[in-house]
């Protein structure tokens, strides 16, 4: 059974650092893994999807790179604004599906 | 506004009242799919349609819960016989996927937040 796990929880960091979120799985057979933000209250919004050839994505502040080998998926975000202050979730696909982790939060001190 | 759509964006009832959420895709996704989100968690599986058909379900929906996508477009959730602990967000997504269990790169809406009193 896959399962996925986001570590840190929650994460609080000033402005303007560089930094890194962590996506890590059981099961490596999966189609794509995708991340996500979500604002309190609201949907959520994708910010990258890499399919399972992939090594990684970006678009850009944030880049994605995913290790299907060791099960792992880490989202970097440079020069960090309040404005990226959210709930990132990763997501990996996996018959028909998306298994989710819990997400971390992130929070950017002015 | 191209993106998923989903109507109403909250929803206040009393307990024992059926609820309709409905959804609007992108117009051009053939997969559309309904999740559940308590807060401070992850999203969970509902269920999902390739175009009209409901390909899966999951066991964690009881009988009370039913959804539809009749022309393969919009896609409706019903609730019957609400309880409290079917509070929660309900998000609606899509994608376009030509086939296979790939689930392709899903789109959300803003979701439907439901109360039950």
């Amino acid at each position: 059974k896959q399962e996925v796990t986001q570590i840190p929880a929650a994460l609080s960091v000033p402005e303007g650092e560089n930094l890194v979120l962590n996506c890590s799985f059981t099961d490596s057979a999966i189609y794509n893994l995708q991340w996500f933000r979500q604002d309190p209250g609201k949907g959520l919004t994708s910010l990258l999807l890499i399919q399972s050839s992939q090594r990684e994505q970006t678009s850009g502040r944030l880049n994605a790179s995913l290790d299907k080998s060791s099960g792992r998926s880490t989202l970097y975000i440079a020069a960090s604004q309040p404005g990226d202050s959210a709930t990132y979730l990763c997501a990996v696909s996996s018959n028909y599906q998306l298994i989710w982790g819990a997400g971390t939060k992130l929070i950017i001190k002015p | 506004d191209t993106g998923v759509s989903q109507d109403p964006r909250h929803k206040i009832t009393k307990r024992g009242q059926n609820v309709t959420f409905r959804c609007d895709p992108i117009s051009e996704h053939n997969r559309l799919y309904w999740y559940r989100q308590t807060l401070g968690q992850g999203p969970e599986f509902l269920t999902y349609f390739q175009n009209e058909a409901q390909l899966e379900k999951s066991r964690l929906l009881s009988d009370r819960f039913s959804a539809e996508r009749p022309k393969g477009s919009f896609s409706t959730l019903e609730i019957q016989r609400t309880e409290q602990g079917d509070s929660a967000m309900y998000l609606c997504a899509s994608s376009l996927v030509l086939s296979g269990l790939n689930t392709g790169e899903l789109f959300f809406g803003e979701g439907s937040r439901l109360t039950v009193l």
